[in-house]
């Protein structure tokens, strides 16, 4: 079944600790996005890329690091420089559909972060 | 400044009464606009995705409408299975970069 998998569903991480938050897609799509979600909150895009080896910074990039090496994989690495980690994070994926107009996004599931 | 705002926040509503969520949006350069429907605990399912100013999508008791500056869902006689957050989402030029950009939802309770 194509889809995207979000790994693992639930994280705790100490302070000061970096910790890696894992996003696969078989959906052969271009672009891939990491979006935090707060309780009663939208989404916020954290980085974006739409293409292999580029990636670009959303809102909140800040104490977030990413990386686009295979076009399957975008992981999420949020580093100690974060203040407030404890959060829900989404990955989405989509297909480029041409210069005027872009395709739905998916998502994965989504990873439980919570700071010990 | 808020790209994308969603009306209202939350909306209890009695089986089988109709009402309409709404979405207004400010980005431009409008490449698509997006009805996501969440359930607490996981990721946004996809519903609808609307391109122009006049376009309508349906899907059993949801209909999904966009003009320039906002857009509608619309939902017709509801169950209590259609409780959930709704969320809307706009693709378009943003600060000079083409973003996703997410509205913060509204959380739709259905009382039997």
């Amino acid at each position: 079944d194509g889809g995207i998998t979000q790994s693992p569903k639930y994280l705790f991480r100490k302070e000061g600790q970096n910790v890696t938050l894992s996003c696969e897609q078989n959906l052969n799509h271009d672009a891939m996005y990491w979006y935090r979600q707060d309780p009663g909150q939208g989404l916020r895009l954290i980085y974006y890329s739409q293409i292999v080896n580029d990636f670009q910074k959303g809102d909140i990039a800040e104490g977030y690091s990413v990386s686009r090496e295979k076009k399957e994989s975008f992981p999420l690495t949020v580093t100690s420089a974060q203040k407030n980690p404890t959060a829900f994070y989404l990955c989405a994926s989509s297909i480029a559909a041409g210069p005027l107009r872009d395709t739905e996004a998916f998502f994965g599931q989504g990873t439980r972060l919570t700071v010990v | 400044e808020d790209q994308v705002t969603q009306s209202p926040e939350a909306l209890r509503l009695q089986e089988g009464e109709s009402s309409s969520l709404n979405c207004s949006y400010t980005v431009s350069g409008l490449r698509g606009l997006f009805w996501y429907r969440q359930d607490p605990g996981k990721g946004p399912e996809f519903l609808f995705t609307l391109y122009s100013a006049g376009e309508e999508k349906e899907k059993e008791r949801l209909k999904a409408t966009l003009t320039k500056k906002e857009s509608f869902l619309h939902i017709t006689a509801p169950k209590p299975e259609d409780s959930a957050t709704y969320l809307c989402a706009v693709q378009g030029v943003i600060q000079g970069a083409q973003k996703l950009v997410f509205g913060q939802g509204t959380r739709l309770t259905i009382n039997p």
